[in-house]
């Protein structure tokens, strides 16, 4: 399968602990971006990498969240000291970047998401 | 501020028939529109998509139709399948790297 894959699928976790998920995109695609979507909801925004480089940041992402893509290929987010309010389902997406920039018609494709519960 | 939201929030249909699922968007900049089908667990999948220079686009069972006029989007998908029941959403990109989506709709489709 060479789609967009995202680990773990499912987090429980107590407030107040740390979190981290990976996302590993379609190969060769250049941008990676990060959502999240609470039940009954369309996917938030929340930050995008061109390569390595991070080059938005929604307001959501407060600052106990960071994300990572050191190396251009996979990326990382962490929560930090985690919030029941944190409970979602963190998406991840990558597109290819060929189209010239960052809209126009550079389609996203999604991974399955990870699934966080703060208890 | 200027966002993209859904007609119907749930459209129940016959197997066989025809589904119409509308979406109203706001931001005029737009230049970029998409339909994902998202199934309960699975992140969105991408259906078809259609750029603001075309008013209509025809995919597999699927069609897209834009009207920036009233600033419109629909997904018509022909002869609607049990394995077509999900939550769909619109997008919309604005060109700044990250989709705007819609509140999505529920289609049942009914055996």
């Amino acid at each position: 399968d060479t789609g967009v894959s995202q680990n773990p699928r499912h987090k429980i976790t107590k407030r107040g602990q740390n979190v981290t998920f990976r996302c590993d995109p379609i190969s060769e695609h250049n941008r990676l971006y990060w959502y999240r979507q609470t039940l009954g909801q369309g996917p938030e925004f929340l930050t995008y990498f061109q390569n390595e480089a991070q080059l938005e940041k929604s307001r959501l992402l407060s600052d106990r969240f960071s994300a990572e893509r050191p190396k251009g290929s996979f990326s990382t987010l962490e929560i930090q000291r985690t919030e029941q309010g944190d409970s979602a389902m963190y998406l991840c997406a990558s597109s290819s970047g060929t189209s010239g920039g960052a809209g126009a018609t550079d389609t996203q494709y999604f991974g399955p998401g990870t699934r966080l519960t703060v208890l | 501020g200027e966002s993209v939201g859904l007609h119907l929030p749930t459209l129940s249909v016959q197997e066989g028939d025809n589904s119409i699922i509308n979406c109203a968007y706001s931001n005029s900049a737009s230049d970029y529109f998409i339909w994902y089908k998202q199934e309960s667990g699975k992140g969105p999948q991408f259906i078809i998509d259609i750029r603001s220079n075309m008013d209509k686009r025809q995919g597999q069972r699927v069609t897209v139709l834009l009207n920036k006029t009233v600033k419109h989007l629909s997904l018509q998908i022909a002869a609607t399948q049990p394995g077509d029941s999900a939550v769909y959403f619109c997008a919309e990109n604005i060109g700044q790297g990250n989709l705007i989506f819609g509140k999505g709709t529920k289609l049942s489709v009914k055996p």
